[in-house]
């Protein structure tokens, strides 16, 4: 996953707003994907954007990809304890069998 | 029940000793990977397979290899387990539709070699 950077950890009030972070470096990626990782459990797919949007909203979370950076950002609003997780980010290449995951961003929710 | 299911959940081996970990779908997808998780490294693909008879090594295949026994079933051994293959490690099958491509992934298994 070095092509894919998050930084390791966020802790929020709840409430608040979180804001997750991701870098990547592959300007063909096609897609890019927020999964979730909840404690004793695989990943699961929260949302994905497809590289040609800048913005994908849905209910609590917002995604922006901002292409020229190569940044990808998921915000939850109103953040839940039931929010506590890793938060993994992904980008698919074209024509790639492989999808890159970053390190993954372990959310803390105090209340 | 679990669409991806892995067994075991967790194990714990000697160095040297063979593992075979398996995983099991119900979701009828011809994709299936294995992945493992590293604190700080995030997942990195092992081998993936696209059917039955298609086996493609990832970022990391030295030291293991895999089988497609069936669609539904995907194993993954070590012939000669080392202490740095402990790690938490993922099956996945994935469904590709308008170039979207989504994992599912099993519960993971925790492998311990001393």
């Amino acid at each position: 996953g070095e092509d894919v950077e998050q930084s390791l950890f966020l802790s929020v009030r709840e409430g608040d707003s979180s804001v997750i972070n991701c870098t990547y470096t592959d300007s063909s990626s096609t897609y890019l994907y927020w999964y979730k990782q909840e404690p004793g459990a695989g990943l699961q797919l929260l949302t994905y954007i497809f590289s040609n949007m800048d913005m994908k909203q849905d209910q609590r979370l917002t995604v922006l990809l901002n292409k020229k950076d190569k940044h990808l950002s998921l915000r939850i609003a109103d953040t839940q304890t039931g929010d506590s997780a890793i938060y993994f980010c992904a980008e698919s290449i074209f024509n790639n069998n492989d999808m890159r995951f970053g390190a993954g961003t372990r959310l803390t929710v105090k209340p | 029940d679990a669409d991806v299911t892995q067994t075991p959940r967790n194990r714990i081996t000697k160095t040297g000793k063979r593992i075979m970990l398996e995983c099991s779908q119900t979701k009828g997808h011809d994709r299936m990977y294995w992945y493992r998780q590293d604190p700080g490294l995030g997942l990195r693909l092992i081998y993936y397979s696209f059917d039955v008879k298609d086996i493609n090594k990832g970022e990391i295949s030295d030291g293991y290899s895999v089988s497609r026994q069936a669609q539904a079933k995907f194993s993954l051994s070590l012939e000669s387990a080392i202490p740095n293959q402990t790690a938490l490690y993922f099956c996945a099958t994935s469904d590709v539709k308008q170039g979207i491509e989504k994992l599912f992934f099993g519960s993971g298994t925790q492998l311990s070699v001393l």
